[in-house]
């Protein structure tokens, strides 16, 4: 069965400052991964997803994430920070189970607060 | 426009008396989905359908129920809500569910 872990719970940073927010993921079969980003009081969306092809994905608002097959990550990062991205991001694993269904399991998620 | 509905999205009840959220999606989607979100336990999947008729459980599934008579509607059904089912639920949907999924609103549900 497959997990996926969010190191940090919390990241302040400083407006303009660059970001990382760290995904790790477990899983014995190959996987397809996503990045979903919730502002408060509203549903989640979509950031970038790795389905396969180059490790490097570029997403929406300026950010990207590096598919680490050998480490098992997924790293989302942004080289400048702007005060609306305060939110709360989430790491998901998509990983084919029994019966041909997939199963898609989110990390607990990372809340980014950017200080003015 | 694409999107995947969840009404209420709000709602305050007693506990023991059977509440129904419901969930549509206007994409065509075979595979849905619901979660509860709760405070650093981020999302956690209860139940989930790959098609009409077709239903499993996820990993919390214990005190819901599901359905799936039609392919755009995927209801959530709480026969006797209990305090601990209080929470934030999340409707979801996705072509076979190994892609991009797309979220309702939510539904903020209060157990008293």
């Amino acid at each position: 069965a497959q997990s996926v872990t969010q190191l940090d719970s919390q990241v302040p940073v400083f407006e303009e400052a660059p970001v990382e927010l760290r995904c790790n993921y477990s899983s014995s079969v190959s996987v397809y991964l996503f990045w979903y980003v919730q502002y408060p009081n509203q549903g989640l969306q979509l950031l970038l997803k790795y389905l396969s092809g180059s490790t490097l994905v570029k997403g929406i608002n300026g950010f990207e994430a590096e598919f680490n097959k050998s480490q098992t990550s997924f790293h989302l990062r942004k080289p400048s920070v702007h005060i609306s991205d305060t939110a709360e991001y989430f790491c998901a694993v998509s990983e084919r189970s029994g019966a041909g269904s997939y199963q898609l399991t989110f990390g607990k998620g990372t809340k980014l607060s950017v200080i003015p | 426009e694409a999107q995947v509905t969840q009404n209420p999205r709000y709602l305050i009840t007693v506990t023991g008396k059977k509440l129904t959220v419901t969930c549509s999606q206007n994409m065509n989607h075979e595979y849905m989905s619901w979660y509860r979100q709760d405070p650093g336990l981020g999302l956690r999947q209860i139940y989930y359908s790959m098609n009409v008729e077709v239903t499993d459980k996820g990993d919390v599934p214990e005190g819901y129920k599901v359905s799936r008579k039609e392919k755009r509607n995927f209801p959530l059904i709480l026969e006797s809500p209990s305090p601990n089912q209080t929470s934030l639920y999340f409707c979801a949907s996705s072509f076979h569910g190994q892609g991009q999924a797309f979220f309702g609103q939510g539904t903020r549900l209060t157990v008293v």
